[in-house]
């Protein structure tokens, strides 16, 4: 069983819309949740980090845990073209286990 | 800059041959991470080092893979008699632990494209 899997993409949404991006996890150990961006043909790049139950927002994004039921989302409001990338959600014991990532396409 | 430096950005080499890629954390980082990403896939775990100790190794990583932080500060990652199916995307990540959260937030370098042909 993997250790991190993500909704099935691509993603596409128009301009101004909500993404929504999920993500569960197996290990119920599992403490951390990340979420990473990562433009074509560059490196991840950290937007949200998520320790404890409930929502976390930063700007435009909120990040959901619930670790009874083993899922984390990421939520993008107002979605506008340059979100499109590639979004990597990640948990962490002593290093960070990522999933694939869901490619999301923001059409204007 | 005082972000992850990774060097090259692009290596190209033939089947059999070594290479060797170098990794410079952000100076205050005491973890450094190295992770490999082939298209399509989120990055996969190789190793990672606090300070100079290496603490853990991927169980799938071949022993042609070998990794170094001599003085704790830059690391190496050396691939012996590479193979096509090494060909990917080598990412160092560096991180601060004892940080107060449970887990480090992980700051990525641009990575090494490598091509074995």
């Amino acid at each position: 069983q993997k250790e991190v899997e993500q909704n099935s993409g691509p993603l596409s949404v128009p301009e101004g819309a909500i993404a929504s991006l999920n993500c569960t996890y197996s290990d119920r150990g599992s403490q951390s949740f990340f979420w990473y961006r990562q433009y074509s043909g560059k490196s991840p790049e950290l937007i949200m980090s998520i320790y404890s139950n409930g929502d976390k927002e930063d700007g435009r994004f909120t990040a959901q845990l619930n670790k009874a039921s083993q899922y984390v989302s990421l939520l993008i409001r107002d979605s506008q073209p340059s979100d499109s990338a590639t979004y990597l959600c990640a948990w962490g014991g002593s290093r960070l286990t990522f999933g694939e990532g869901t490619q999301l396409t923001v059409n204007p | 800059d005082t972000g992850v430096s990774q060097d090259p950005r692009h290596k190209i080499t033939k089947r059999g041959q070594n290479v060797t890629f170098r990794c410079d954390p952000i100076s205050e980082h005491n973890r450094l991470y190295w992770y490999r990403q082939t298209l399509g896939q989120g990055p996969e775990f190789l190793t990672y080092f606090q300070n100079e100790a290496q603490l853990e190794k991927s169980r799938l990583l071949s022993d042609r893979f070998s990794a170094e932080r001599p003085k704790g500060s830059f690391s190496t990652l050396e691939i012996q008699r590479t193979e096509q199916g090494d060909s990917a995307m080598y990412l160092c990540a560096s991180s601060l632990a004892g940080s107060g959260q449970l887990n480090e937030k992980l700051f990525f370098g641009s990575g090494t494209q490598l091509s074995v042909l």
